[in-house]
């Protein structure tokens, strides 16, 4: 079926970086994108940025810039999401999913991720 | 970009209809047509129930309709039912540079 799997839960000191990655299988992974979103304790979600496999290219939110890179390994259908200089506010539980027209139809499990010294 | 303002919390009785809006600008919500909705149980990744402001995914139940009025986007559930209770998220294209913007979520609470 159609799915995206995550990568286990992180525990990252402040100004650390850390790598959260997206496995997509049952369908062809460069025919879609892959956007990252976060959702902080009791929070809503936040977008962060889009990565088209196919071609590479990525466009990120204005308040990721410079922090958050999404590369992508096409022989194991994965997009990964780096996220530098963490802080106290970064903890979240990271989600990716499947772009197509306007919507996110499709989602991974999520990732926590805690920042603590 | 600023969230989209959606109210905390709703609440109403089993089979009574009930309105999440959702209020942005005419940068997001008011410029475009691509407005979604997601549904969240606790512990869980959200799951679409709306797309393209008024249109349902296959499987997702009618009494879950969307609409826009100007800088407003609007989800209403009606004949509210137990498994309804949970969190509502609006989302909408705003443009290539900032692509999406989300709403600040609300709870739904069957009385």
């Amino acid at each position: 079926q159609v799915q995206l799997v995550q990568s286990g839960a992180e525990v990252k000191k402040p100004g650390a970086s850390v790598r959260v990655s997206c496995r997509a299988s049952g369908y062809t992974f460069t025919n879609y994108d892959i956007h990252y979103m976060r959702q902080a304790p009791g929070q809503g979600l936040e977008w962060m940025g889009w990565m088209n496999p196919a071609r590479g290219n990525t466009g990120y939110a204005q308040n990721f810039q410079g922090r958050v890179t999404m590369t992508r390994n096409i022989s194991i259908s994965t997009v990964h999401m780096d996220l530098s200089s963490l802080r106290s506010e970064d903890m979240a539980i990271y989600f990716c999913a499947r772009g197509t027209g306007g919507l996110f139809d499709i989602w991974g499990q999520g990732t926590s991720v805690t920042v603590s010294s | 970009q600023s969230a989209l303002t959606q109210p905390r919390s709703v609440s109403g009785s089993p089979g009574q209809s009930v309105t999440i809006s959702c209020t942005g600008t005419s940068s997001d919500v008011g410029g475009y047509n691509y407005v979604s909705w997601y549904q969240q149980y606790p512990g869980n990744a959200p799951k679409v129930i709306i797309y393209d402001v008024n249109k349902r995914p296959s499987g997702v139940p009618d009494r879950f309709s969307g609409s826009k009025s100007g800088n407003t986007a609007s989800l209403t559930i009606s004949g509210l039912q137990a498994e309804d209770e949970a969190d509502y998220h609006c989302c909408s294209y705003a443009g290539y540079y900032t692509s999406y913007v989300f709403g600040t979520g609300t709870k739904v609470t069957v009385l």
